[in-house]
C-alpha cells in the first residue's frame, strides 16, 4: 500500500515568491499534520485536519502560511511571500486518529528560499 | 509551551557499543513516543509508552517511561550501523489528544 507521498521533494525559490506543497495522505486517514522541521530543530507543529471539523491552525507562524484539505484527502500548504526564514523541511504526517495516534510522515519537502 | 529536551544532541559510537539517550520535561505526558529518522525521509514511529515506569522492548531497544510521565529514555544494546538516524521523542499532552511535542532530537552515527 501507498505511503503518504509529498511534492515536490525539493523547491528552490527566490524571496517574495509563492509556492504550494502538496500532500497525498495514506487513503482513510482521517487526521492530517503539517510540520515544519528546521536545521537543527525538531518538528514544529503547523497545522491539523481531523474531518469535517475545523483546522487546528494554531500553530502557523504568521499570516503568510495557510492551508487547504479538499475533500478530506490531499493538502496544499501554501507560503506567501517567502522569507529566507521559511527555509525548511516541511513534512507531512496522516493518522487514523486511533488512541496512540500513530503519524505516518512523507518524506517532506526540502524549501530554500534565497 | 511544553518542551522536551533530549540529550545528548549528537553521539558517534562504534559497532557494538552501548547507549543511552534522554527526554526529559518538567511536564506531564499522557503518552510519549520515540520516532527514527533516517536522512531525506519522514520520521518512522518506534514506540508509545503510555504508563509511567512502563518498559518496552523492540529487540535491541529498550524505552522506559519515568514514573511520573515526565521522561523517558531509549537504551540500544550492541548497536548496528543500521541504527544511525535522529531519534526524536514526541508527548501527547494531557490537555490534547491529537498535538505531539516534539524534541530537538538526537543524532546517532554507528560507526562499523
Amino acid at each position: 500500500g501507498a505511503g503518504v507521498s509529498q511534492s515536490p521533494s525539493n523547491k528552490v525559490t527566490e524571496k517574495g515568491k509563492d509556492v504550494e506543497l502538496r500532500c497525498d495522505p495514506i487513503s482513510g486517514h482521517t487526521a492530517l499534520y503539517w510540520y515544519r522541521q528546521s536545521l537543527g530543530q525538531g518538528l514544529e507543529f503547523l497545522i491539523y485536519f481531523q474531518g469535517n471539523s475545523a483546522p487546528d491552525k494554531s500553530g502557523l507562524p504568521s499570516d503568510r502560511f495557510s492551508a487547504e484539505r479538499t475533500g478530506g484527502s490531499v493538502s496544499t500548504l501554501t507560503i506567501q511571500r517567502t522569507q529566507q526564514e521559511d527555509s525548511a523541511v516541511y513534512l507531512c504526517a496522516s493518522t487514523t486518529g486511533g488512541f496512540n495516534n500513530e503519524q505516518f510522515f512523507g518524506p517532506g519537502t526540502r524549501l530554500t528560499v534565497l | 509551551t511544553q518542551l522536551l529536551e533530549q540529550s545528548p544532541q549528537f553521539l558517534s559510537i562504534q559497532e557494538g557499543e552501548n547507549l543511552t539517550v534522554y527526554c526529559n520535561s518538567s511536564s506531564v505526558f499522557s503518552s510519549l513516543q520515540w520516532y527514527r529518522q533516517e536522512p531525506g525521509e519522514g520520521p518512522v514511529l518506534l514506540v508509545t509508552v503510555v504508563t509511567g515506569g512502563e518498559v518496552k522492548k523492540l529487540k535491541r531497544l529498550t524505552f522506559q517511561f519515568g514514573d511520573a510521565r515526565k521522561d523517558s529514555s531509549l537504551h540500544i544494546t550492541a548497536a548496528q550501523p543500521g541504527d544511525t538516524g535522529l531519534y526524536l521523542c514526541a508527548g501527547l499532552s494531557g490537555g490534547s489528544n491529537y498535538k505531539l511535542t516534539f524534541g530537538k532530537g538526537t543524532l546517532l552515527t554507528v560507526n562499523p
